[in-house]
């Protein structure tokens, strides 16, 4: 009953380095997002992938690529870190029975230092 | 002019209190409007969802929709100390999963004991 899982949970890296943050759900969901949350901004929208194949950019997509390898994995992507990028990086899913539904990952905190 | 507007708060408030949460959003186009519970170092949970104007009842939340005046709340009665927590709301345009998910920053509410 694991839902949507993300690693890792915590990273720290230095400017400029690169990492992928990986997640993946076991909801047989069609769509799932990368959101990153920032004190005072919410959860603001880096890419989403409506289908296994397809990818969109959301609100905040640069500095960041994207990969849906399957319908169940959907990663995350920084080439070159920057301290901006410092943030809590939620993973979501959505299509079940009912589609409004988002369910989310625990988070990836992330520190660029 | 972000899509979506939440008040931040915090907002504090004595145990049994009727609490009221906001938002309100620009894009005419969304149709759908949820409210989701953040406690603290996790990931969101859907708390209610609503479709079209009106009031839906669920126990002690009640979620508002006024699509005239592009403006929705949430109401919690009763409020309890376990109701501590950001709440957030979130608006998306198309019942399909395909359709994209849009938050608010997020209210962050305690109830005092």
């Amino acid at each position: 009953n694991a839902g949507v899982t993300q690693t890792p949970k915590f990273q720290v890296l230095k400017t400029g380095q690169s990492m992928t943050l990986q997640c993946a759900q076991d909801m047989n969901h069609n769509s799932m997002y990368w959101y990153r949350q920032d004190p005072g901004m919410g959860l603001r929208l880096i890419y989403y992938s409506a289908s296994e194949g397809t990818t969109d950019k959301g609100e905040v997509p640069n500095g960041y690529n994207v990969s849906r390898l399957n319908k169940r994995e959907f990663s995350l992507r920084l080439e070159s870190a920057a301290p901006s990028q410092t943030s809590v990086y939620f993973c979501a899913s959505s299509g079940g029975q009912v589609n409004t539904e988002a369910f989310f990952g625990q988070g990836t905190r992330l520190t660029v230092v | 002019q972000k899509e979506v507007e939440q008040d931040p708060g915090p907002l504090s408030v004595p145990e049994g209190a009727i609490v009221s949460l906001n938002c309100t959003y620009s894009n005419s186009a969304f149709q759908y409007f949820m409210w989701y519970r953040q406690y603290s170092r996790k990931g969101p949970e859907l708390l209610m969802y609503t479709y079209s104007s009106g009031n839906k009842e669920d126990g002690r939340f009640t979620a508002q929709v006024d699509k005239s005046s592009k403006y929705i709340s949430l109401f919690i009665r009763d409020s309890q100390p376990s109701d501590s927590a950001t709440y957030l709301c979130a608006m998306r345009i198309s019942y399909s999963s395909a359709s994209k998910i849009i938050f608010g920053s997020g209210t962050r509410l305690s109830i005092r004991p």
